[in-house]
């Protein structure tokens, strides 16, 4: 079965400062989805990333897809208050329709 | 706003009875949509796949008989935990498969979640 590893599980990060989570996957990637959660809500979408060497920007959020390497990083650039929460990385095992596997989450804290 | 309705965002009850939490689509038809499961401080566990008239697809370890699941319409899956026992407690949150359109295709929209406590 696919496996999703998020490292750092937890990052404390100044206002301002940028920021990078990274997720790698057991096996290939045919296509990676970032979510943001807070504790005990449900998932936001932030983006879908589906072929090799994607970068997609959305706001200060910057994801990109390694599909050689079976990764993916999340960049923030300029973090605020309202980035924190958990970022969590979901795969579809064998790029069918299927439900996500996810990875563990990052928690990420943005101190003022 | 949100684009799936996941109804009720907290419940408590006894031992032996049963829940049924509801996810709805609400600007667009899901086909397809999806059961998690989420234990304090830990990530996702896919639990079943519901399908829009035909049986779910349960993962592997997950009893079917004690989670049921009914698609009956395009906007609508339902999730009933029977004779609920407090190891059943947790955070349950569906998501609804997006077709083409308004709607990106194969991006699942998430609910917001149900907080079970069984007493």
């Amino acid at each position: 079965s696919q496996e999703l590893e998020q490292s750092p599980q937890s990052l404390i990060v100044q206002e301002g400062k940028n920021l990078t989570i990274n997720c790698t996957s057991s096996k290939t990637l045919y296509g990676l989805y970032w979510y943001k959660q807070k504790y005990g809500e449900g998932l936001i979408f932030l983006m879908m990333l589906q072929k090799g060497g994607e970068e997609k920007s959305h706001e200060k959020i910057t994801a990109k897809l390694d599909e050689k390497k079976q990764q993916s990083s999340l960049h923030i650039t300029a973090s605020q208050p309202s980035h924190a929460g958990i970022y969590l990385c979901g795969a579809v095992p064998g790029g069918g329709a299927d439900g996500l596997t996810f990875g563990k989450g990052t928690h990420l804290i943005i101190q003022p | 706003g949100a684009v799936v309705s996941q109804h009720p965002s907290w419940v408590i009850c006894k031992s032996g009875t049963s829940v049924k939490i509801e996810c709805r689509s609400l600007d667009f038809q899901a086909t397809t949509m999806f059961w998690y499961r989420q234990f304090p401080k830990q990530s996702l566990m896919l639990m079943a796949t519901s399908n829009e008239g035909s049986k779910a697809t349960y993962e592997q370890g997950v009893e079917k008989d004690k989670f049921l699941i009914n698609h009956a319409s395009l906007t609508l899956s339902t999730l009933t935990v029977t004779s609920a026992h407090p190891e059943d407690s947790s955070f349950y949150i569906c998501s609804a498969r997006g077709t083409s359109g308004s709607r990106g295709k194969n991006i699942q929209y998430f609910g917001a979640g149900t907080r079970l406590s069984v007493l």
